[in-house]
């Protein structure tokens, strides 16, 4: 069972900008630790996307950005492309579990 | 150019138990702060953290799998080693090692990834 909350699907028009929500609590996104978001292509392994709450690995788009507040979290995709379509899912560290959670996941439809 | 790469059978009957090889290169697992950790991922479903293990042999585990999951270093300097105990059908999914990166000491993040290894829980 996830322990971070995700909404199933978002969509939008090539160009327009989507977020997408990670919803956490006061034990993991609530606390210091950092929020992570990878990417998954159908039938490929997860790559990360953005680290530490909004640093993009070399060669990740501008057009992902991430951002962190309070329990919550955010990924932003602006001037989606159809490439962007695939499934997201946050990650952050959990300090009553003693563990990293990952959220329930994001499929992105460019319509 | 670090990679990793899951082994392991592709088939597990009922309360067997599973083995998997993570066979890593570009990386020693004997440098202070590294750490490899395994995530499995169910046909359709979300991803879940199973365990991790650092260069010094520190483990850490999912608290609702702990019981049943063990991290070894394997035989070759360059391996990981996850066995799972009473496989179930539940159990069945794709399984991926993945190095983990610590930044700050509160960013602990997984990068990069290996290709994943499906294992289905058959009889």
């Amino acid at each position: 069972q996830s322990v971070l909350t995700q909404p199933p699907s978002v969509s939008g028009a090539p160009g327009q900008r989507v977020t997408i929500s990670c919803t956490g609590s006061s034990s993991n996104i609530g606390t210091i630790y950092a929020v992570h978001w990878y990417q998954q292509v159908p039938g490929t392994a997860p790559k990360l996307l953005i680290y530490g709450n909004n640093n993009r690995p070399s060669g990740v788009p501008d057009r992902f950005s991430g951002s962190k507040s309070g329990t919550s979290a955010s990924l932003a995709i602006t001037g989606l492309q159809a490439e962007d379509e695939a499934e997201y899912f946050c990650q952050s560290y959990d300090s009553r579990l003693n563990g990293h959670v990952f959220g329930t996941g994001t499929k992105v439809t460019v319509l | 150019q670090i990679t990793l790469k899951e082994s392991g059978p592709p088939v597990v009957e009922p309360t067997q138990t599973l083995t998997l090889t993570c066979t890593f290169s570009g990386f020693s697992l004997s440098s202070r702060g590294a750490g490899v950790g395994w995530i499995r991922q169910p046909p359709g479903k979300a991803l879940e953290w199973l365990a991790l293990i650092y260069w010094d042999d520190d483990k850490r585990y999912s608290a609702s799998l702990k019981d049943r999951l063990t991290l070894t270093k394997g035989t070759s300097e360059n391996q990981v080693v996850l066995t799972m105990t009473n496989m179930d059908a539940v159990d069945t999914g794709t399984y991926y090692c993945a190095l983990q990166k610590v930044n700050g000491g509160v960013s602990f993040y997984f990068d990069p990834w290996g290709q994943g290894t499906l294992v289905t829980v058959s009889s």
